[in-house]
């Protein structure tokens, strides 16, 4: 079984650009959650999408939007990028929203990079 | 919300001995508890969970033990080997709710 995917693993942006990254969800699973990382704050909780509806939030202000398509992938968007938001960003997908007690299972990442 | 906490941030072992990380959590609804294993350049990778009716699982070298009155939990890894050698993140889940994660312990297997 195919695992979670990212794409794309690295992107270099500038100040100002927006940026969407993608996540491919495995096989079957219907809830996709995204998370930032960075080397100071660990893995901080960005949003959660099931069966197309958000459906947790984390604390990051409104440049930061996501959506979840009928086939479980998930894109993310980040509009005015700024030079805090260098990250690693990860998606991670489990069978059913969270909080159910269901393992999430993570991507790759995508190495964020704005200069 | 729910807070995390893990301790050390840093921990170096030599190989064959044991490591062991703790993390405690504030709100008693958490019920799921994983953790996880990330090395360089790569995504976080669950090694072992524990649920909330369980006190104790254990896979191999790996181990993973729960005390839900002192709302702690901890990663127990025997017989260290280098390739154990990662940043290891707890984590706490309530139901309905994301997932809380610990800030990670990078673990050193000194051979």
């Amino acid at each position: 079984k195919a695992g979670v995917t990212q794409t794309p693993r690295y992107l270099i942006k500038t100040r100002g650009q927006q940026v969407t990254l993608s996540c491919s969800p495995i096989s079957g699973h219907r809830s996709v959650s995204w998370y930032q990382q960075t080397p100071g704050q660990g893995l901080q909780f960005l949003f959660e999408y099931f069966s197309e509806t958000q459906r947790n939030k984390g604390n990051f202000p409104g440049r930061f939007s996501g959506r979840q398509f009928s086939n479980s992938r998930s894109e993310m968007n980040v509009s005015t990028l700024e030079l805090g938001d260098s990250a690693l960003y990860l998606c991670a997908s489990s069978l059913a929203a969270s909080g159910g007690g269901d393992t999430q299972y993570f991507g790759p990442g995508t190495r964020l990079t704005v200069l | 919300g729910e807070n995390v906490e893990q301790h050390p941030s840093t921990l170096s072992v030599q190989e064959g001995d044991s490591a062991v990380i703790k993390c405690t959590y504030s709100d008693s609804a958490s019920n799921y508890f994983p953790w996880y294993k990330q090395e360089l350049g790569k995504g976080p990778q669950l090694i072992i969970d524990i649920r909330s009716n369980v006190g104790e699982k254990k896979d191999q070298r790996i181990a993973v033990t729960l005390n839900k009155t002192a709302k702690h939990f901890s990663l127990h890894i025997t017989e260290t080997q280098p390739e154990d050698s990662a940043v290891y993140f707890c984590a706490a889940s309530i139901p309905g709710n994301q997932f809380y994660f610990g800030t990670g312990t990078s673990l050193t297997v000194i051979p």
